[in-house]
C-alpha cells in the first residue's frame, strides 16, 4: 500500500519560511511524478507544483521564486521549502503521487500551513 | 493559465437519479499526437483528500465504480453519475493536466435532494 506522510507544517508569520516533508514508503519517490497541491481552508484545490522522475520541476505562478521542490533520494522523501510567506499561502498542504503526468492517484493526509502574525 | 470553470456549484439529486457535472477549459486539452484529453476528475469526502476517478476523460481510476463515467472532448467535459448512492455525497473537481499549471477546476457541492 502507497503511503504518503506529510509533517512540518504549522502556524509561521508572514514572510517566514517552512520546509515541509512527504515521507513515501512502499514506492520510490524518485521513479515517480511528484506534486505538492494545496487546499485554503473551506476552498478549492491549487496545485503548487511538480517533480518529474526526470527532475524537471514546474510551479504555479503564485509560488515561483518563493517555493522549491525537491527530493532526497536516500530518503525516498519529496520536500517543499516555502519562503516569504503570506497570509494567502494559509492551506492544507497534501503532497501526492503521480499515476501519469499531471494525474495523481495517492494523496497524503495534508499538513495544515497557518500564515499569520 | 488554463482555466477550469465547472457547472453548476452545487448540485442536489435525489438517491438513484442521475447527477451530471460539467467542466468546460478555456483552451482545448485534447493533444492531437495521441488522441487523448488531459482532463481529470477527482473526488473529495469531508476530512479526506481527494480521489481519483476518472482521467484520459474517460478511463475509470482502478476500483471505480461503474456508475461514475466521463465524457467529452476538446473544451467541454462532463461526469455523469449514473445512479446516486448516499456515499457519493462530495465535492467533485475537474483537472487539466495538458499543461503547467495542472489546474483544477473551482469543485461542484453534489448533495443528496
Amino acid at each position: 500500500e502507497v503511503q504518503l506522510v506529510e509533517s512540518g507544517g504549522g502556524l509561521i508569520q508572514p514572510g517566514g519560511s517552512l520546509r515541509l516533508s512527504c515521507a513515501a514508503s512502499t514506492f520510490t519517490v524518485s521513479s515517480s511524478y511528484m506534486s505538492w497541491v494545496r487546499q485554503p481552508p473551506g476552498k478549492g484545490l491549487e496545485w503548487v507544483s511538480v517533480i518529474y522522475n526526470s527532475g524537471v520541476t514546474y510551479y504555479a505562478d503564485s509560488v515561483k521564486g518563493r517555493f522549491t521542490i525537491s527530493r532526497d533520494d536516500s530518503k525516498n522523501t519529496l520536500y517543499l521549502q516555502m519562503n516569504s510567506l503570506r497570509a494567502e499561502d494559509t492551506a492544507v498542504y497534501y503532497c501526492a503521487r503521480g499515476l501519469v503526468v499531471g494525474v495523481i492517484n495517492y494523496w497524503g493526509q495534508g499538513t495544515l500551513v497557518t500564515v499569520s502574525s | 493559465d488554463i482555466v477550469m470553470t465547472q457547472s453548476p456549484d452545487s448540485l442536489a439529486v435525489s438517491l438513484g437519479e442521475r447527477a451530471t457535472i460539467n467542466c468546460k477549459s478555456s483552451q482545448s486539452v485534447l493533444y492531437n499526437s495521441n488522441n487523448k484529453n488531459y482532463l481529470a476528475w477527482y473526488q473529495q469526502k469531508p476530512g479526506q483528500p481527494p480521489k481519483l476517478l476518472i482521467y484520459w476523460a474517460s478511463t475509470r481510476e482502478s476500483g471505480v465504480p461503474d456508475r461514475f463515467s466521463g465524457s467529452g472532448s476538446g473544451t467541454d467535459f462532463t461526469l455523469t453519475i449514473s445512479s446516486l448512492q448516499a456515499e457519493d455525497v462530495a465535492v467533485y473537481y475537474c483537472q487539466q493536466y495538458y499543461s503547467t499549471p495542472y489546474t483544477f477546476g473551482q469543485g461542484t457541492n453534489l448533495e443528496i435532494k
